[in-house]
């Protein structure tokens, strides 16, 4: 299957200071990527929507201002947590789509980041 | 899309089958049925997927009901590294482009 690529894989930050994690689809292009959290025991959320070369759509209750999503190419999208607080320790995870984004196509995740926010 | 239905926990003996059942009774006939599994502080990885004909790959087997209300995914030969959380999704187009909106699952033990 496809290889999606996330880095870094954990992080720790103190409280304040901002975090980016990146995602790459590494044998295919993307123009759609997805920006998933999840916290200790429960299920994956989704946050926000990233398209190449737009601006990216944020579920309801996500900061768009806080979780800076960039999808300047079609193998990268980043994401940047500012400003992070103890709250937003978290499994941050990346998911993307081949282009012609279909209803039977499937996604592909990275292997998650673990933020901890001191 | 369509929300989907199921149990919290199973167990399984290693080497039996594992059949995970999972409810979606308000499909519709354009959404498909898709399950992932999240082995502990992984990404979710893909397993199969179908719109309303069985569907077997390397790694499993999907059973949908005529109807469509239900389905369940059945891993053949458990091994301890079959240990996951299951997720059973329906899914169609939506705001969010073609996302997976991820319920509860299915938190499957393996055991020796």
């Amino acid at each position: 299957g496809a290889v999606v690529s996330q880095h870094p894989s954990r992080v720790i930050c103190k409280s304040g200071t901002s975090v980016k994690i990146e995602c790459r689809s590494l044998d295919f292009q993307a123009t759609t990527m997805f920006w998933y959290r999840q916290f200790p025991k429960q299920s994956l959320m989704l946050m926000a929507t990233s398209n190449e070369g737009s601006k990216a759509t944020y579920e309801q209750g996500v900061e768009k201002d806080k979780f800076l999503i960039n999808h300047a190419s079609l193998t990268l999208s980043t994401l940047t947590v500012t400003s992070a607080h103890p709250e937003d320790s978290s499994f941050y995870i990346c998911s993307a789509s081949p282009p012609r984004q279909e209803v039977n196509e499937k996604l592909f995740f990275g292997s998650g980041t673990q933020l901890s926010v001191l | 899309d369509a929300k989907t239905t199921q149990p919290p926990s199973m167990d399984c003996a290693e080497g039996r089958a594992a059949n995970l059942p999972c409810n979606h009774s308000t499909i519709s006939g354009n959404e498909y049925v898709y399950w992932y599994r999240q082995i502990h502080s992984q990404g979710p990885q893909y397993i199969i997927h179908g719109l309303k004909n069985n569907e077997t790959n390397e790694m499993a087997s999907l059973i949908i009901t005529e109807d469509r209300k239900s389905s369940t995914l059945i891993l053949p030969h458990a091994t301890l590294r079959d240990t996951a959380v299951y997720y059973c999704i329906v899914r169609a187009g939506s705001n969010s482009g073609y996302a997976l909106n991820f319920g509860k699952g299915t938190s499957l033990l393996v055991t020796p």
